[in-house]
């Protein structure tokens, strides 16, 4: 089945500095890749997706780089501040076609500290 | 609008009891997914709804855990014979399928069980 597999697990930045967290998931039919922020006791949040047809996609200062071919999907963080220490979630899933749920295969999570 | 709710918001039980933890998903979402969160660790797919059938129960972890949905809207994850190893955070997400952005599931808040 479905692998996610992410780093660092944990990542301590000084505020302003940029921050990349790195996954590669292993099924080739994957074609759906949400990031999630996850604050401490509080629900997954989604901060950015991207689709497999799509190279990166940019949100202010959030962006998400894709590379089919390596198999492999980034999350950068530029200008950090405090409030996005958090922790972060990458995740796979096979969407739109016949007999695939869409259910998420997540990565095992990245620990962002943003020193102020 | 109203987001995914879960109750209850923690759950303190004994080893061999049974649990029943219940998700309200967004008013109108058709599909529905459980994961469970071990401490410090990503999310791990459980079962997946859609309407009130679960083409997918791949990831239930044993025999003792069940799920249901009735009404295309309540879900209600059983546990029987509790275990310590079942402790952790479960969480239930929903998403609105044949709708733009289908892909994207809206987590509630979890039920953090804790078997002694």
């Amino acid at each position: 089945g479905e692998n996610v597999e992410q780093h660092p697990s944990t990542l301590s930045v000084q505020e302003g500095d940029s921050a990349v967290i790195k996954c590669t998931y292993s099924d080739s039919a994957s074609n759906y890749f949400p990031w999630y922020k996850q604050e401490l006791g509080k629900r997954p949040q989604l901060i950015i997706d991207i689709r497999s047809n799509v190279g990166e996609k940019k949100d202010q200062r959030i962006a998400v780089t894709l590379n089919k071919t390596a198999k492999h999907f980034s999350l950068h963080i530029t200008e950090t501040q405090p409030e996005d220490s958090a922790v972060y979630f990458c995740a796979a899933s096979i969407w739109g076609r016949s007999g695939n749920t869409g259910k998420l295969i997540f990565g095992q999570g990245t620990t962002l500290q943003v020193k102020p | 609008g109203a987001g995914v709710s879960q109750s209850p918001s923690n759950k303190v039980t004994e080893k061999g009891k049974d649990v029943e933890l219940r998700c309200d998903p967004i008013s109108g979402h058709t599909a529905l997914y459980w994961y469970r969160q071990r401490l410090g660790q990503g999310l791990e797919f459980l079962i997946y709804f859609q309407g009130n059938s679960a083409p997918d129960k791949s990831g239930l972890p044993s025999d003792r855990f069940s799920a249901e949905r009735t009404g295309e809207s309540v879900s209600t994850l059983t546990i029987q014979r509790t275990q310590q190893e079942d402790s952790a955070v479960y969480l239930c997400a929903s998403s609105f399928k044949g709708a733009s952005k289908q892909e994207t599931q809206y987590f509630g808040p979890g039920t953090r069980l804790l078997v002694l």
